[in-house]
């Protein structure tokens, strides 16, 4: 149980055009999804924080305008890159936690965006 | 300084055992979390360790939890080369990760034959 799935597992893109993300869980109802960006040899930065149904909420000096999620559904949440830049670049984990309190968070297998 | 914190490498010989380091400046920290990562893969939760208790044990892991010194450790019996990857520290300051998890560096636990 608790299986997190994310697509595309990888993909290039030119740069100004905009990419989505989709992370679904698959077992679970997750009320909240996490958003975090790996760079190369780097720890992962949480990005921003969605709740069904709300806006998220966005770490400090991520630009919100750049990232747009959408939480639409208990088992999909999506990450969109809007018009992407080679500095974006990166390795993009979600992560879902359940409805019960004592969940824990169950981490996607990653999405690995290279824009030219 | 970071928030979580660890050394980067870990070299140890197979079948023996590997003790990876992890310390963090939060004392409000209330879950810790220890997560795999293989290459190219996403993050496996190993285990996690309220901050009420010294220790917990789960087969060939091992977590020790010094509060009073902000450090934990994931000590791994028995080392196999499946056990090659890097791994996580997280600590979060709720229940359950209900806020976004907060990672050290990573260490990379190298196997030696």
């Amino acid at each position: 149980g608790a299986v997190v799935s994310q697509h595309p597992s990888w993909v290039i893109c030119k740069s100004g055009t905009s990419v989505k993300i989709e992370c679904r869980s698959l077992d679970f109802q997750a009320t909240t999804m996490f958003w975090y960006r790996q760079f190369p040899k780097q720890s992962l930065m949480l990005m921003a924080t969605s709740n069904e149904g709300s806006k998220a909420t966005y770490e400090q000096g991520v630009e919100k305008d750049k990232f747009l999620i959408n939480h639409a559904s208990l088992t999909l949440s999506t990450l969109t890159v809007t018009s992407a830049h080679p500095e974006d670049s990166s390795f993009y984990i979600c992560s879902a936690r359940g409805t019960r309190l004592t969940d824990t968070q169950y981490f996607g297998p990653g999405t690995r965006l290279t824009v030219l | 300084g970071e928030d979580v914190e660890q050394s980067l490498f870990l070299s140890v010989r197979e079948g023996d055992s590997s003790v990876i380091n992890c310390t963090y400046t939060d004392s409000s920290s209330t879950y810790l979390y220890w997560y795999k990562q293989e290459p190219g893969a996403g993050l496996q939760l190993l285990t996690y360790i309220f901050s009420n208790m010294d220790m917990k044990q789960d087969q060939r892991l091992t977590v020790l939890l010094n509060k009073k010194d902000k450090h934990l450790s994931l000590r791994i019996a028995d080392t196999q080369t499946g056990d090659s990857a890097i791994y996580f520290c997280a600590e979060s300051k709720s229940g359950g990760g209900a806020d976004g998890l907060t990672f050290g560096k990573g260490t990379h636990l190298i196997i030696q034959p």
